[in-house]
């Protein structure tokens, strides 16, 4: 059983705040991602890492950061909130090799107003 | 340029037949595919994957098949319960890019009694 962590649940907060989004997983995998979903939307990927210090930009820009100081530990960032970054926030784990699936957590979704 | 496509929004089904849910896409360099569940308010689960070197793949009620000249997948549910309600979205990636997972938008299943 996939055992990956999302807290916040739910958030809402005001225009130019700062706010983490936290991820933890147990599985001991190498590869996390986050991916930013709007409803009736595909997920997009917004960043990923290969394991600890290692960090790259997904295939949709944003203006979020992240961090991988911890195997377990993936946080991702927003320095100053704004309207537009409204949406659905869902981190995943895979082991290193290819050809394996990821065990995704529930997801933040987040509101700023 | 939306490299993977789900061009039904929704299907509604049977309880006891089949569900077929479809999936196109245009990256030929994709050779690992996968289908996933996603319940309101979770996180996507995964159901069932296939590589490009093979055209079906079963497990339980859910079959995949890959037609790879065509670039179309297909997910087969069979029989179909209500606890399949849900939305299912194919997602594809590509050996060597970190596993990185290019999604449909999702097709909305209902399975009626």
């Amino acid at each position: 059983e996939a055992d990956i962590y999302q807290t916040p649940r739910y958030l809402v907060i005001g225009t130019g705040k700062k706010i983490t989004l936290e991820c933890s997983q147990t599985m001991g995998h190498d590869k996390m991602y986050w991916y930013q979903q709007d409803p009736g939307m595909e997920l997009h990927l917004i960043h990923y890492s290969y394991g600890v210090n290692s960090t790259e930009k997904g295939d949709l820009s944003s203006e979020s950061t992240v961090s991988r100081i911890r195997t377990e530990h993936f946080p991702l960032t927003l320095e100053s909130a704004r309207p537009s970054h409204t949406s659905q926030y869902l981190c995943a784990s895979s082991r290193l090799a290819d050809y394996n699936e990821q065990f995704f957590g529930p997801g933040t979704r987040l509101t700023v107003l | 340029d939306q490299q993977v496509k789900q061009n039904s929004p929704s299907l509604s089904v049977q309880e006891g037949r089949i569900s077929i849910l479809n999936c196109d896409y245009t990256n030929s360099m994709f050779d690992y595919f996968l289908w996933y569940k996603k319940y309101p308010a979770e996180g996507p689960t995964f159901l069932i994957s296939i590589s490009s070197i093979k055209d079906k793949n079963e497990d339980g009620r859910f079959t995949v098949f890959l037609n790879k000249s065509a670039k179309h997948l297909s997910l087969h549910i069979v029989p179909s319960q209500p606890g399949d309600s849900a939305v299912y979205f194919c997602a594809a990636s590509e050996t060597g890019t970190a596993s990185k997972l290019t999604f449909g938008t999702g097709t909305r299943l209902q399975v009626t009694l």
